[in-house]
């Protein structure tokens, strides 16, 4: 089955420091990539979508100098914290899109526990 | 505008008991409908998805889920709850553009 990584699982980082996070799908080729924010206790917040070879798309509210995402190859797609806050301290989750079926489907990562001191 | 709505935050149900959690989408087109679970800390696992064709879904772990164009719904089942399934579930619909609309979730508490 397609499997999505992420690295690392967990991160701990001091205030006004950058922190990348990778998103990787093991076995399969993803043009496109999805990055989401979830607090405790609340569901997916939609950061932006990365496609391999453009820019990302960013929804609304979300500062794309803040969160920089790099979608380089096909398997892999980068999201960088920079100068970190302590507000930044979230759960971040990528996925994948890939085909499952015919039908288009999304492959989540196992997420990235940031926490800014 | 495409929007999930989950209308229970909590549920809490006794092991063996039945288990139903709802889900209502808004949503033009035919949808493509998902449920999610997550345990603390973990990354979303895929229970099942309805795409087209039969609308009574069947999915892992003994999950199944029924497809209710008329009623905008899209109800996750499970006839015998264990204490593994206390997790938080994700409704979600995918427009077009392969975007996700997740629902707010609701967390499943089991007990003994």
């Amino acid at each position: 089955g397609a499997v999505v990584s992420q690295h690392p699982s967990r991160v701990i980082c001091k205030s006004g420091t950058s922190v990348k996070i990778e998103c990787r799908s093991l076995d399969f080729q993803a043009t496109t990539m999805f990055w989401y924010r979830q607090f405790p206790k609340q569901s997916l917040m939609l950061m932006a979508t990365s496609n391999e070879g453009s820019k990302a798309t960013y929804e609304q509210g979300v500062e794309k100098d803040k969160f920089l995402i790099n979608h380089a190859s096909l398997t892999l797609s980068t999201l960088t914290v920079t100068s970190a806050h302590p507000e930044d301290s979230s759960f971040y989750i990528c996925s994948a899109l890939g085909l499952a079926g015919g039908a288009r489907e999304q492959y989540f990562g196992p997420g990235t526990r940031l926490t800014v001191t | 505008a495409q929007s999930v709505t989950q209308p229970d935050i909590h549920i809490t149900v006794s092991e063996g008991a039945s288990l139903e959690l709802r889900c209502n989408y808004s949503y033009g087109a035919t949808p493509y409908l998902f449920w999610y679970v997550q345990s603390p800390g973990q990354g979303l696992q895929l229970l099942l998805k309805y795409f087209s064709g039969d609308t009574l879904v069947q999915g892992i772990k003994g999950f199944e889920a029924e497809f209710k164009r008329s009623q905008s719904s899209f109800n996750l089942r499970k006839p015998s709850v264990h204490w593994s399934d206390a997790a938080e579930y994700f409704c979600a619909v995918v427009s077009t553009g392969n975007q996700f609309y997740f629902g707010t979730g609701t967390s499943l508490t089991v007990i003994p």
